[in-house]
């Protein structure tokens, strides 16, 4: 069976510092894809990144990193120079391909508030 | 392009009642999926379906009654609502070879 853990519940800094969010998975497929998710307090879901298991290549994207690491079966998420308007929830998440279905394991989220 | 759209937005329902949650997505994909969010226990799978006419389960379907008869629409029935389904309840939909999922506003329900 698939998992996905985020240990932190919530977190809070205070704006324009760096924060990291820890998501480690657990499957035992080979193939296989990890999402972030952010959900403001709106409460829809925003996807963030996708990740397939074979490019285990740090990816960034404007003040957003990833850092997918498949020998400890991690993939954080850290928000440099954090904003006010980071403040959300963030979900990671695996998808299982066995099969024809993409279906999504979600790991409880990780709060963040970021205040002034 | 509407992308995915869920109605209602907020539904209160007796204990017992029944009731049909909408999903529509305008993006021809084949994939679409049913979940529903807890507090501190994240998204989880209700069921899913891989195309018309077939649907599987998920990791929470009791209760839960689905059918995917056009590649657009797949409702979600709630054959006799219990307190145990407040929730907050998210459509998604996918296409084949793309593991991305596109999700809707999200449907409340609270069953009294």
């Amino acid at each position: 069976a698939q998992k996905v853990t985020q240990a932190q519940t919530e977190i809070s800094v205070v704006e324009k510092e760096d924060v990291t969010l820890d998501c480690v998975y657990e499957t035992r497929d080979t193939t296989y894809y990890l999402f972030w998710y952010k959900q403001p307090p709106s409460g829809e879901l925003v996807f963030l990144i996708r990740r397939n298991s074979f490019d285990e290549q740090n990816e960034i994207s404007g003040r957003y990193s990833w850092n997918f690491q498949k020998s400890t079966s991690s993939f954080n998420f850290t928000i440099t120079a954090s904003q006010v308007v980071d403040s959300a929830v963030y979900f990671c998440a695996l998808s299982d391909i066995t099969g024809t279905a993409s279906k999504l394991t979600f790991g409880t989220g990780t709060r963040l508030q970021v205040t002034l | 392009n509407a992308g995915v759209t869920q109605t209602p937005k907020f539904q209160v329902l007796k204990t017992g009642q029944s009731m049909t949650l909408q999903c529509a997505q305008d993006m021809n994909h084949e994939y679409m999926s049913w979940y529903r969010q807890d507090p501190g226990m994240g998204l989880r799978l209700i069921h899913y379906s891989v195309g018309a006419g077939i649907t599987d389960q998920g990791e929470v379907p009791n209760g839960y009654n689905v059918s995917r008869s056009t590649t657009e629409d797949f409702p979600l029935r709630l054959l006799s609502a219990a307190p145990s389904q407040t929730s907050v309840y998210f459509c998604a939909s996918s296409q084949r070879g793309n593991n991305e999922q596109f999700f809707g506003p999200g449907t409340r329900l609270t069953v009294l």
